[in-house]
């Protein structure tokens, strides 16, 4: 069955560094998105991404947050300036047609 | 945020008997739901999905029910196996693109 590829698993970085999360959606997809979960707290929508360009964005999407498709197979989130608090989860997706789409296994990122 | 709240933290059951799980929300303009479960380090695994034009959507041993004047969303299992335990998440989303996650039920499903 196909899935969602996301690498790495668990990443540590530096308070104020930048970090990014790759994440490989399915092939014949076209809409992407990222998800952060907190621990303890509920997923949460950061961004869609749909056409080459962002289609929706949350207020937790801020300036230091960005993605891209640097290419035809890959899909980046880019955490400019790494605060304690972005440690969280975060989970691409990807759909062929909304609603409904199918979530990597996610990358835990821990900020130090 | 409480805009989709999930009551019931936790929840077990008889294997073979029904689970319900239930799902409730505050923005009458949400039309797209979903279910997920989440098993510890996974990702969440996509299950059902209902749009308001439909008050029940059945897939299997999976069926959501939709009430839209009650802002209220159930998912039952029938009948429950073991292998169902897990946690459960439901979302709603104005647009079908942006889904707001409830807290989750922990189901248990006893052998």
């Amino acid at each position: 069955e196909p899935e969602v590829t996301q690498t790495p698993s668990h990443q540590v970085t530096q308070m104020g560094q930048e970090v990014i999360l790759r994440c490989v959606p399915i092939s014949n997809h076209l809409y992407f998105y990222w998800y952060r979960q907190i621990l303890g707290q509920k997923v949460e929508f950061l961004v869609s991404f749909y056409n080459n360009e962002i289609s929706e964005k949350s207020e937790i999407f801020d300036d230091q947050f960005s993605v891209e498709r640097p290419d035809g197979s890959n899909f980046t989130l880019k955490i400019r300036s790494t605060k304690l608090e972005d440690s969280a989860m975060y989970f691409c997706a990807s759909s062929e047609s909304p609603p409904g789409y199918t979530f990597g296994s996610g990358t835990r990122l821990t900020v130090v | 945020d409480q805009q989709v709240k999930q009551n019931s933290p936790s929840l077990s059951v008889q294997e073979g008997r029904i689970s319900i799980l239930n799902c409730d929300y505050t923005n009458s303009m949400f039309d797209y739901f979903l279910w997920y479960k989440k098993y510890p380090a996974e990702g969440p695994t996509f299950l059902i999905s209902i749009s308001s034009i439909k008050d029940k959507n059945e897939d299997g041993r999976f069926t959501v029910f939709l009430n839209k004047s009650a802002k209220h969303l159930s998912l039952h299992i029938v009948p429950s196996q073991p292998g169902d335990s897990a946690v459960y998440f439901c979302a709603a989303s104005e647009t079908g693109n942006q889904f707001y996650f409830g807290t989750g039920t922990s189901l248990t499903v006893i052998p």
